[in-house]
């Protein structure tokens, strides 16, 4: 079955800190991948997306994350973390480049100390 | 981005009554409209797929009788739960796109349905 895996329900780290965000995914056919950000009355936004390529993919943001294939893993990261980027993120599997029919993980959210 | 607007954003409602939910995009033409259902700690799951002016199209699972999606216009579409029972209480967001200009669907900020 298809499915999508963010094993950090939630995350803390100071401002400034380096960030990864874990997601894992399983996919029957060739993945498309995608992260996306929710602040707090927000709608979801696209952060980056991959479906075929550079296995590193830079987004919005600073953010960036690697399809590693052998790990199933598509995992975001960010050098440094600022305050604003508390929010919640999903990580997301599709069957096409086009972002509909997505199942999503169950989200981290990142708490981001001053 | 695109904008997607979703109303409301909070709703508590009793239990046997119906809900409406809007989605609206505010700067595009969305012909596709998704609805996606979130449980408490549990994935966003697709619920359905609209395109304006035809049927929706459900998820396996997904009692189209008590979900009902209207996408009338290129600009709005509705979801009504019908009958509302407290197993329906959830966070449901949608999302909009028109595939011939743009591969991404923009999300609205969700709606948080209370049912008592």
């Amino acid at each position: 079955a298809q499915s999508v895996t963010q094993p950090d329900i939630h995350i803390t780290v100071s401002e400034g800190a380096s960030l990864e965000l874990r997601c894992n995914y399983s996919y029957g056919a060739t993945p498309y991948l995608f992260w996306y950000v929710q602040s707090p009355g927000q709608g979801l936004q696209l952060l980056l997306k991959y479906f075929s390529g550079d296995t590193l993919v830079q987004g919005i943001k600073g953010f960036e994350a690697e399809f590693k294939r052998s790990q199933s893993s598509f995992n975001l990261r960010k050098p440094s973390v600022h305050w604003s980027d508390a929010a919640e993120y999903f990580c997301a599997v599709g069957p096409t480049y086009n972002t509909d029919k997505l199942i999503f993980g169950t989200g981290t959210r990142l708490q981001v100390f001053p | 981005g695109a904008v997607v607007s979703q109303h409301p954003s909070r709703v508590i409602c009793k239990s046997g009554t119906s809900v409406k939910i809007e989605c609206r995009s505010l700067d595009f033409q969305a012909t596709t409209m998704f609805w996606y259902r979130q449980f408490p700690k549990k994935s966003l799951m697709l619920m359905a797929t609209s395109n304006e002016g035809s049927k929706a199209t459900y998820e396996q699972g997904v009692e189209k009788d008590k979900f009902l999606i209207n996408h009338a216009s290129l600009t709005l579409s509705t979801l009504t739960v019908t009958s509302a029972h407290p197993e329906d209480s959830s966070f449901y967001i949608c999302s909009a796109q028109n595939p011939g200009i743009n591969t991404e669907a923009f999300f609205g900020q969700g709606t948080r349905l209370t049912v008592v």
